[in-house]
């Protein structure tokens, strides 16, 4: 079964600095998309970033960027130059393709405090 | 351009009560549709998805169900709610393979 695992439930990083969100993830697929959602106090899921498995190049969204290690099925986000407006809960998911059918598994999320 | 609407906001509902949440989505057809549970202090749980009116897959036995009875609305009932019904449901859709999945503002249910 696929699985997502975000092993941070908190981390915390001071305006300015930079901060990296751990996910591992476990499935048997070799094509598939993964993504990181923030979610704010508004609890509105937002789209980050995404990157697909079969491109070897990190996806980068202006602050945002990802290390995307296949082999490892490790998919870091990379938070630089942190806003007290990155504040919010950060969720990994993985996108699994079954029959024609596209299913999101998230993680458990990390709470990322921004510290002024 | 596509948007979702999912309603109630907020619902308080005492214990043994039917549910009826719904979602809509607009400008595009024959989406994925998705209801997702987020409990306290926890990630998103899966409960429901469909690829079409009428066909559902559950992914977790629980005390839901969900329904398409139109391309693009979505509900999520129960005839009897539990306490452990209570947490924030959030529909989703996707639209195409290489699009992400595009959230309702969700709907926070307290069982009381």
């Amino acid at each position: 079964a696929q699985t997502v695992t975000q092993s941070q439930p908190e981390m915390s990083v001071q305006e300015a600095e930079t901060v990296t969100l751990s996910c591992t993830y476990d499935t048997s697929e070799s094509d598939y998309y993964l993504f990181w959602y923030k979610q704010p106090p508004s609890r509105q899921m937002i789209l980050v970033i995404r990157q697909e498995a079969y491109k070897q190049q990190n996806a980068t969204e202006n602050r945002f960027s990802v290390n995307f290690q296949k082999a490892a099925k490790s998919f870091s986000l990379k938070i630089s130059d942190s806003q007290l407006g990155d504040a919010a809960m950060y969720f990994c998911a993985y996108r699994v393709d079954t029959s024609g059918t596209y299913k999101y598994i998230f993680g458990t999320g990390t709470r990322l405090k921004v510290l002024a | 351009s596509q948007t979702i609407h999912q309603w109630p906001a907020t619902l308080v509902q005492p214990v043994g009560s039917p549910l009826s949440l719904e979602c809509t989505v607009e400008g595009t057809s024959n989406p994925n549709l998705y209801w997702y549970r987020q409990a306290a202090g926890r990630g998103l749980q899966l409960l429901f998805y469909s690829v079409g009116i009428g066909q559902i897959s559950s992914e977790v036995p629980q005390n839901l169900s969900a329904s398409r009875p139109q391309d693009r609305q979505f509900i999520l009932s129960s005839k009897k709610l539990l306490l452990s019904d209570s947490g924030f449901y959030l529909c989703a859709y996707l639209r195409t393979v290489n699009t992400e999945a595009f959230f309702g503002q969700g709907t926070r249910l307290t069982v009381v």
